[in-house]
């Protein structure tokens, strides 16, 4: 069946860097675009950045632009989330997430994985 | 930025009774070109992911109860649910994926039993 599944998060001093991890099965990753979504403790849920299908294009959030980095290996069905400078406010679960349709990133999210939690903390 | 404010912020109704939950775009997200709205709405529940519900602001994902439904255009967004189910004790999200990012999302909606 259609899975994501999350790695990389953990406890880290804050400046400090992480590569967060998405490993794809059960669908053609490289036909669609995959986006990040994080959600701090009790908190709602926060758009964090974009890739496209092919990578050619992506996009992120104000709050992490310039810190954040976002890539994909479609040669092994894997999306990552190079996160640099970390801060305090970064602390949140990272959900990686497919998109409903192949082809545009400008489509409902219909498969989440199970998230990975980054702690930002000295 | 488009900007989605939700309300309530929280609701409780009793089992078996109707549910609403409103959602408001900063700006209209219905795409002229395919007379689509880009809102999705996402029910979550503590501590799982959030689960896609509706898209293209009425249209159901599959296996999704029909009890759940979604209505509006352009600005002013409706999640109905018509007969509230123990199950359905969760957070939900309306959120827009119109143009280009950031595809945001309203601040939630916290739905219990009365």
């Amino acid at each position: 069946q259609v899975q994501l599944v999350e790695s990389g998060g953990g406890v880290v001093q804050p400046g400090r860097s992480l590569r967060l991890s998405c490993a794809a099965s059960g669908f053609t990753f490289s036909s669609y675009a995959m986006h990040w979504v994080r959600q701090a403790p009790g908190k709602g849920l926060e758009w964090v950045a974009v890739i496209s299908y092919d990578g050619s294009n992506k996009h992120f959030a104000d709050s992490v632009k310039g810190r954040f980095t976002i890539s994909r290996d479609n040669s092994k069905n894997t999306l990552y989330l190079q996160v640099n400078s970390l801060r305090a406010e970064d602390t949140a679960v990272y959900y990686c997430v497919k998109v409903l349709a192949s082809g545009s990133y400008r489509d409902a999210f219909d498969i989440w994985g199970q998230g990975t939690m980054v702690t930002v903390s000295s | 930025d488009i900007v989605m404010t939700q309300s309530p912020d929280s609701l409780a109704v009793s089992l078996g009774e109707r549910a609403t939950i409103n959602c408001k775009s900063s700006q209209s997200v219905l795409y002229s070109s395919n007379n689509q709205n880009y809102l999705a709405w996402y029910q979550q529940k503590p501590g799982q992911p959030p689960k896609l519900l509706i898209y293209w602001a009425s249209t159901r994902e599959s296996g999704v109860p029909d009890r759940f439904s979604g209505s509006g255009s352009g600005t002013d967004f409706t999640l109905t649910i018509s007969s509230l189910q123990a199950e359905d004790v969760a957070v939900y999200y309306c959120q827009q994926y119109y143009s280009t990012p950031p595809y945001n999302f309203g601040q939630g909606t916290k739905l219990e039993i009365k």
